[in-house]
């Protein structure tokens, strides 16, 4: 079974400062990552992913994520947090086997502090 | 492609009536999700179709919520009667299977049963 665990459900950054979002899984096959972002109203959007390539996924808006198998991690981070980052940010696995179905967290809501 | 579209954006019924939410995936995906999100509960998956034949929908809280895929291009979730505590965004999202591209989401559409 596959699980995915977002640690803190809402975190608060001023804006230069260094954005770490946390998201630990647990996957008894190697793991697909996904890390999604939702602006206010509205969906949710791609923001990177890992499929067993590189270990450090690069996505837009600046952000990149480390796929670490020795901790279970899939952190999200950016190095200086700009406004344009208030939103809420969901970490997801999966493993693109036969039912493609993937595990969502609960969400990490991010505010950006002038 | 245009993306996932979702309609209408935004509905307000009257407790009682039936809603039906309309959702077209992306050309050539073959999997379909139908998600829920509140403020209580999160991004909840109601049910999903393969190659437009519902494999799982333990996610749907009751038998008022009913959900069809006639075609490959066209998918509905239907309420009725619907309540109060119906209220809230649902989205629809598709992929294609096993490529671990993750899911595309469509802008969803609000809900208000009053």
């Amino acid at each position: 079974a596959q699980s995915v665990t977002q640690l803190g459900s809402h975190v608060s950054v001023s804006e230069g400062a260094l954005v770490l979002l946390r998201c630990n899984y647990s996957s008894s096959v190697p793991p697909y990552l996904f890390w999604y972002v939702q602006y206010p109203n509205q969906g949710l959007q791609l923001l990177l992913k890992y499929t067993s390539a590189a270990t450090l996924v690069k996505g837009i808006n600046g952000f990149e994520a480390e796929f670490k198998k020795s901790e279970t991690s899939f952190h999200l981070t950016k190095p200086s947090a700009h406004m344009s980052d208030a939103a809420e940010y969901f970490c997801a696995v999966g493993h693109g086997g036969a039912t493609n179905k993937l595990i969502f967290g609960t969400g990490t809501l991010l505010a950006v502090q002038p | 492609d245009a993306g996932v579209i979702q309609s209408p954006r935004h509905e307000v019924t009257e407790m009682g009536q039936e809603v039906t939410l309309r959702c077209k995936p992306i050309s050539g995906h073959d999997y379909l999700f139908w998600y829920r999100q509140t403020m209580m509960r999160g991004l909840e998956l109601l049910i999903y179709f393969n190659n437009n034949v519902p494999i799982d929908d333990s996610g749907m809280p009751e038998d008022r919520f009913s959900a069809k895929m006639p075609n490959a291009s066209f998918s509905t979730l239907k309420i009725q009667p619907s309540e109060p505590r119906d209220s809230a965004v649902y989205f629809c999202a598709s992929s294609l299977a096993g490529q671990g591209d993750g899911y595309t989401f469509g802008s969803g559409t609000r809900l208000t049963v009053v």
